[in-house]
């Protein structure tokens, strides 16, 4: 089946410590995209990436980083620069360069930091 | 960043009732996407439009594509219980190379036994 997924879905981590988070999409999709979602409220973009090697800061960067090694995959590392890191992070693709290209999302990892 | 003006926040409603929610913008779309999220999950495409005045059903669901590109609507027919969750409204402009989607703050639908 073709599709986005993140890894894991539930992930716990001690304050001051950097965690990875993991998305993978099969869809042979140019670009990813990384969004934090907070209870009750939408979603706001942190990094996201056109091609392979480059991405670019969303709204939120600060204290996150990524890379685009691979197509398919795109790592999002919340750092300890973060000051607020539990949240809910969604992942997503798209095709570029065409008037239809829809975003499509990954499960969603829910990050807690304790 | 932006959000998009999405109303209302949130609605309580009756099974069988029609719902209508609408998304706002001080600035033009090219593209209009809804989303639905249930809770715990990621968002699902529901529909995609993609011109001015646009009108697109997909089963109980239509939206419509505003005239001015700054606004667009969905509405929901006869409510049933899986229509539960968090309806979001995204914009996209198509500037080639700086593909970024602007969400909509949600809006809540609860269906009252």
């Amino acid at each position: 089946d073709g599709g986005i997924t993140q890894s894991p879905k539930y992930l716990f981590r001690k304050e001051g410590q950097n965690v990875t988070l993991s998305c993978e999409q099969n869809l042979n999709h140019d670009a990813m995209y990384w969004y934090r979602q907070d209870p009750g409220q939408g979603l706001r973009l942190i990094y996201y990436s056109q091609i392979v090697n480059d991405f670019q800061k969303g709204d939120i960067a600060e204290g996150y980083s990524v890379s685009r090694e691979k197509k398919e995959s795109f790592p999002l590392t919340v750092t300890s620069a973060q000051k607020n890191p539990t949240a809910f992070y969604l992942c997503a693709s798209s095709i570029v360069l065409r008037s239809d290209n829809e975003q499509f999302f990954g499960p969603g990892t829910r990050l807690t930091v304790l | 960043g932006q959000q998009l003006n999405q109303s209302p926040q949130s609605m309580f409603i009756q099974e069988g009732e029609d719902v209508s929610m609408n998304c706002t913008s001080s600035s033009i779309f090219n593209t209009w996407l809804w989303y639905k999220q249930d809770p715990g999950e990621g968002p699902v495409l529901l529909i995609a439009l993609y011109k001015a005045g646009e009108l697109t059903s997909n089963g109980r669901l239509t939206a419509q594509f505003g005239i001015t590109r700054k606004d667009s609507f969905l509405n929901i027919s006869a409510s049933i219980p899986s229509d539960v969750g968090i309806y979001f409204c995204a914009g996209l402009k198509t500037n080639f190379g700086n593909e970024k989607l602007t969400f909509g703050t949600g809006t809540r639908l609860t269906i009252i036994p």
